[in-house]
């Protein structure tokens, strides 16, 4: 199992210009998520998928549309960069476990630096 | 908006435990509490959780108090691998909302 798989690694942008993050996992999870984390800072969740089909605003969505195309996969758009958008972006899938509790996989991340 | 408050950073010395407490003094009865740890700029790592009763598993024991507005990560015998960010999160069904969490330093 690769896991939750993020491509690419690093990016940089100029302001204005847009990109797509693409997510994968391997996991057969059903709900898959976006964060940033901002340099010193915790995670954000900016969209999330709770199922295929599914999409739904987090904390923090301005600036970002998703996509989820098929089970594996969720993917993140930024359509006109702005240097606020200078982050670390992590996906990541989840696992029910017993009750209502759920265990979050993470990839890599993907930096990006927009000027 | 994070539910927890957690000290900003603490060291701990190699071979001793580490014990990392968190606030949640706001918890409501159905949410869970979760502990996860980010070593460098990894992606974060599940370490462990639990709803009433304190939990134990092979990384870490969780306990948490009976009125649950506070529990505590103990890691029984610290090494320097376990340096780390480590985030006490407050939730419920499959959303999360993590803190700025506590940096762990483990000391040669």
């Amino acid at each position: 199992n690769a896991g939750v798989t993020q491509t690419p690694k690093f990016q940089v942008l100029k302001t204005g210009q847009s990109m797509t993050l693409q997510c994968a996992q391997d996991m057969n999870h059903n709900s898959m998520y976006w964060y940033r984390q901002d340099p010193g800072m915790g995670l954000r969740l900016i969209y999330y998928s709770a199922s295929e089909g599914t999409t739904d605003k987090g904390e923090v969505p301005n600036g970002y549309n998703v996509s989820r195309l098929n089970k594996r996969e969720f993917s993140l758009r930024l359509e006109s960069a702005a240097p606020s958008q200078t982050s670390v972006y992590f996906c990541a899938s989840s696992l029910r476990l017993a009750g209502d509790a759920y265990e979050q996989y993470f990839g890599p991340g993907t930096r990006l630096t927009v000027t | 908006d994070a539910k927890t408050t957690q000290p900003p950073s603490m060291d701990c010395a190699e071979g001793r435990a580490a014990n990392l407490p968190c606030n949640h003094s706001t918890i409501s009865g159905n949410e869970y509490v979760y502990w996860y740890r980010q070593i460098h700029s990894q992606g974060p790592q599940y370490i462990i959780h639990g709803l009433k009763n304190n939990e134990t598993n092979e990384m870490a024991s969780l306990i948490i108090t009976e009125d649950r507005k506070s529990s505590t990560l103990i890691l029984p015998h610290a090494t320097l691998r376990d340096t780390a960010v480590y985030y006490c999160i407050v939730g419920v069904s499959n959303q999360f909302y993590f803190g700025t969490g506590t940096s762990l330093t483990v000391i040669p």
